[in-house]
Protein backbone atom coordinates (compact mmCIF):
# COMPACT_ATOMS: atom_id res chain seq x y z
CA UNK A 1 0.00 0.00 0.00
CA UNK A 2 1.76 3.39 -0.76
CA UNK A 3 2.32 5.68 1.84
CA UNK A 4 3.78 9.49 2.29
CA UNK A 5 6.93 9.24 3.80
CA UNK A 6 8.23 11.51 5.75
CA UNK A 7 11.91 11.97 7.61
CA UNK A 8 12.56 12.28 10.43
CA UNK A 9 10.45 10.64 12.66
CA UNK A 10 11.77 12.92 15.41
CA UNK A 11 14.16 15.97 15.58
CA UNK A 12 15.41 18.00 18.73
CA UNK A 13 17.33 21.62 18.05
CA UNK A 14 17.99 24.26 19.93
CA UNK A 15 15.72 27.31 19.73
CA UNK A 16 18.03 29.68 16.97
CA UNK A 17 19.49 26.78 14.89
CA UNK A 18 17.73 25.62 11.58
CA UNK A 19 15.73 22.69 11.16
CA UNK A 20 14.11 21.06 7.78
CA UNK A 21 11.93 18.38 7.44
CA UNK A 22 11.60 15.82 4.02
CA UNK A 23 8.03 15.02 2.90
CA UNK A 24 8.07 12.32 -0.08
CA UNK A 25 4.08 11.94 -0.92
CA UNK A 26 2.27 8.77 -2.81
CA UNK A 27 3.37 8.68 -6.06
CA UNK A 28 1.05 10.56 -9.08
CA UNK A 29 0.09 12.87 -6.15
CA UNK A 30 -0.12 16.25 -7.29
CA UNK A 31 -1.24 17.97 -4.25
CA UNK A 32 0.78 18.01 -1.07
CA UNK A 33 0.44 20.03 2.01
CA UNK A 34 2.16 20.65 5.40
CA UNK A 35 0.37 20.42 8.73
CA UNK A 36 1.27 21.72 11.95
CA UNK A 37 -0.15 19.09 15.02
CA UNK A 38 0.24 21.19 18.13
CA UNK A 39 -0.05 18.26 21.25
CA UNK A 40 -3.76 18.30 22.09
CA UNK A 41 -4.76 19.64 18.59
CA UNK A 42 -6.07 19.53 15.31
CA UNK A 43 -3.92 19.75 12.32
CA UNK A 44 -3.28 23.17 11.00
CA UNK A 45 -2.41 23.89 7.27
CA UNK A 46 0.70 25.60 6.81
CA UNK A 47 1.21 25.38 3.32
CA UNK A 48 -0.25 23.64 0.24
CA UNK A 49 1.31 22.34 -3.26
CA UNK A 50 -0.31 21.94 -6.46
CA UNK A 51 2.44 20.06 -8.29
CA UNK A 52 5.55 22.77 -7.78
CA UNK A 53 3.14 26.09 -7.21
CA UNK A 54 2.12 27.10 -3.87
CA UNK A 55 -1.33 27.72 -3.68
CA UNK A 56 -1.95 28.57 -0.26
CA UNK A 57 0.57 29.60 2.54
CA UNK A 58 -1.49 31.95 4.33
CA UNK A 59 -0.90 30.64 7.47
CA UNK A 60 2.40 30.18 7.01
CA UNK A 61 4.92 32.43 9.46
CA UNK A 62 7.03 33.63 6.18
CA UNK A 63 9.75 35.25 8.12
CA UNK A 64 10.81 32.26 9.60
CA UNK A 65 9.42 29.35 7.53
CA UNK A 66 10.00 28.12 3.95
CA UNK A 67 8.61 25.91 1.88
CA UNK A 68 9.45 24.31 -1.76
CA UNK A 69 8.42 21.41 -4.29
CA UNK A 70 10.97 21.98 -6.88
CA UNK A 71 10.03 19.41 -9.23
CA UNK A 72 6.36 18.72 -7.81
CA UNK A 73 7.20 15.71 -6.50
CA UNK A 74 8.64 15.81 -2.87
CA UNK A 75 9.45 18.53 -0.63
CA UNK A 76 11.07 20.04 2.40
CA UNK A 77 9.45 22.38 4.64
CA UNK A 78 12.44 24.92 6.54
CA UNK A 79 12.39 26.76 9.81
CA UNK A 80 15.00 29.38 10.41
CA UNK A 81 15.40 30.03 13.43
CA UNK A 82 13.61 27.81 15.02
CA UNK A 83 11.71 28.92 18.67
CA UNK A 84 10.56 27.00 21.51
CA UNK A 85 6.92 27.72 20.34
CA UNK A 86 7.33 25.46 16.96
CA UNK A 87 7.71 22.34 19.05
CA UNK A 88 4.88 20.54 17.53
CA UNK A 89 4.33 17.70 15.11
CA UNK A 90 4.64 17.98 11.81
CA UNK A 91 2.85 16.71 9.48
CA UNK A 92 2.99 16.34 5.02
CA UNK A 93 -0.16 14.80 3.63
CA UNK A 94 -1.16 14.38 -0.40
CA UNK A 95 -4.11 13.84 -2.46
CA UNK A 96 -4.62 12.69 -6.26
CA UNK A 97 -5.76 15.98 -7.95
CA UNK A 98 -6.75 19.53 -6.93
CA UNK A 99 -10.26 18.86 -5.92
CA UNK A 100 -9.99 15.44 -4.72
CA UNK A 101 -10.80 15.41 -0.85
CA UNK A 102 -9.44 12.71 0.22
CA UNK A 103 -5.97 13.17 1.81
CA UNK A 104 -3.13 10.97 3.03
CA UNK A 105 -1.16 11.63 6.23
CA UNK A 106 2.60 10.57 6.87
CA UNK A 107 3.69 9.41 10.13
CA UNK A 108 4.58 13.25 10.84
CA UNK A 109 8.04 14.80 12.43
CA UNK A 110 7.93 15.35 15.77
CA UNK A 111 9.75 18.56 16.35
CA UNK A 112 11.40 20.04 19.77
CA UNK A 113 13.29 22.97 20.29
CA UNK A 114 14.74 23.28 23.17
CA UNK B 1 -17.06 30.65 9.35
CA UNK B 2 -13.70 28.52 9.12
CA UNK B 3 -14.12 26.99 12.80
CA UNK B 4 -15.08 23.03 12.92
CA UNK B 5 -16.20 22.54 16.54
CA UNK B 6 -16.02 19.16 18.27
CA UNK B 7 -17.11 17.20 21.38
CA UNK B 8 -16.80 16.09 23.69
CA UNK B 9 -12.95 16.11 24.30
CA UNK B 10 -12.42 12.72 25.56
CA UNK B 11 -14.81 10.12 26.28
CA UNK B 12 -14.71 6.72 27.92
CA UNK B 13 -16.68 3.52 26.01
CA UNK B 14 -16.94 0.26 27.58
CA UNK B 15 -15.57 -2.99 25.42
CA UNK B 16 -18.76 -3.12 22.64
CA UNK B 17 -20.52 -0.22 23.89
CA UNK B 18 -21.30 2.81 21.16
CA UNK B 19 -19.20 5.63 20.91
CA UNK B 20 -20.39 8.72 19.74
CA UNK B 21 -18.74 11.67 18.57
CA UNK B 22 -19.98 15.34 17.50
CA UNK B 23 -19.56 17.86 15.17
CA UNK B 24 -20.83 21.08 14.40
CA UNK B 25 -19.59 23.84 11.56
CA UNK B 26 -20.80 27.20 10.71
CA UNK B 27 -19.72 27.76 6.94
CA UNK B 28 -22.54 26.68 4.25
CA UNK B 29 -20.15 26.18 1.82
CA UNK B 30 -18.86 23.35 3.34
CA UNK B 31 -19.25 20.07 0.96
CA UNK B 32 -17.15 17.26 2.58
CA UNK B 33 -17.00 15.88 5.75
CA UNK B 34 -14.52 13.45 6.99
CA UNK B 35 -13.35 11.87 10.33
CA UNK B 36 -9.52 10.93 10.91
CA UNK B 37 -8.28 8.47 13.20
CA UNK B 38 -4.94 9.55 15.03
CA UNK B 39 -2.87 6.95 16.88
CA UNK B 40 -0.15 8.19 19.28
CA UNK B 41 3.46 8.94 17.36
CA UNK B 42 1.17 8.03 13.88
CA UNK B 43 -0.23 10.48 11.36
CA UNK B 44 -4.14 10.82 10.86
CA UNK B 45 -5.98 7.95 8.76
CA UNK B 46 -9.14 8.53 6.98
CA UNK B 47 -11.33 6.67 8.12
CA UNK B 48 -14.93 7.34 6.65
CA UNK B 49 -16.15 10.37 4.72
CA UNK B 50 -19.29 12.19 3.85
CA UNK B 51 -21.15 14.50 1.30
CA UNK B 52 -24.12 16.57 2.71
CA UNK B 53 -26.33 14.79 -0.43
CA UNK B 54 -27.05 12.05 2.02
CA UNK B 55 -27.92 12.01 5.46
CA UNK B 56 -25.99 9.12 6.57
CA UNK B 57 -23.31 6.59 5.71
CA UNK B 58 -21.94 3.31 7.28
CA UNK B 59 -18.80 1.37 6.43
CA UNK B 60 -18.52 -1.43 8.87
CA UNK B 61 -18.83 -0.31 12.50
CA UNK B 62 -18.55 3.33 11.41
CA UNK B 63 -21.24 5.58 11.00
CA UNK B 64 -21.63 9.31 9.63
CA UNK B 65 -24.84 10.69 10.65
CA UNK B 66 -25.21 13.96 8.76
CA UNK B 67 -27.44 17.13 9.57
CA UNK B 68 -27.58 19.70 7.16
CA UNK B 69 -30.26 22.15 8.42
CA UNK B 70 -28.15 21.63 11.87
CA UNK B 71 -25.44 22.00 10.17
CA UNK B 72 -23.97 19.06 12.79
CA UNK B 73 -22.33 16.06 11.73
CA UNK B 74 -21.75 12.73 14.06
CA UNK B 75 -19.10 9.78 14.18
CA UNK B 76 -20.90 6.30 15.64
CA UNK B 77 -18.34 3.43 16.48
CA UNK B 78 -20.83 0.50 17.51
CA UNK B 79 -19.51 -2.39 19.00
CA UNK B 80 -16.28 -0.32 20.40
CA UNK B 81 -13.51 -2.10 20.96
CA UNK B 82 -10.15 -1.61 23.22
CA UNK B 83 -8.16 -1.23 19.55
CA UNK B 84 -10.44 1.96 18.46
CA UNK B 85 -8.96 3.48 21.38
CA UNK B 86 -7.34 6.57 19.77
CA UNK B 87 -7.89 10.51 19.00
CA UNK B 88 -10.79 11.31 16.39
CA UNK B 89 -11.06 14.30 14.09
CA UNK B 90 -13.71 15.40 12.52
CA UNK B 91 -12.92 17.84 9.38
CA UNK B 92 -14.65 19.92 6.61
CA UNK B 93 -13.58 21.22 3.79
CA UNK B 94 -15.88 22.99 0.15
CA UNK B 95 -14.48 23.22 -3.18
CA UNK B 96 -12.31 26.50 -3.51
CA UNK B 97 -10.52 24.91 -5.57
CA UNK B 98 -7.68 23.71 -3.51
CA UNK B 99 -9.80 21.05 -0.99
CA UNK B 100 -8.17 22.27 2.07
CA UNK B 101 -9.23 20.99 5.24
CA UNK B 102 -10.66 22.37 8.94
CA UNK B 103 -10.16 20.27 11.96
CA UNK B 104 -12.20 20.24 14.79
CA UNK B 105 -9.72 19.89 18.07
CA UNK B 106 -10.04 16.20 18.11
CA UNK B 107 -11.67 13.56 20.80
CA UNK B 108 -9.63 10.99 23.06
CA UNK B 109 -11.57 7.46 22.89
CA UNK B 110 -10.82 5.19 25.45
CA UNK B 111 -12.00 1.87 25.46
CA UNK B 112 -11.78 -0.15 28.49
CA UNK B 113 -11.67 -4.07 28.17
Amino acid sequence: EAEVAQSPRYKITEKSQAVAFWCDPISGHATLYWYRQILGQGPELLVQFQDESVVDDSQLPKDRFSAERLKGVDSTLKIQPAELGDSAMYLCASSLRDGSYEQYFGPGTRLTVT
Amino acid sequence: QQQVKQSPQSLIVQKGGISIINCAYENTAFDYFPWYQQFPGKGPALLIAIRPDVSEKKEGRFTISFNKSAKQFSLHIMDSQPGDSATYFCAASWDSGYSTLTFGKGTMLLVSP
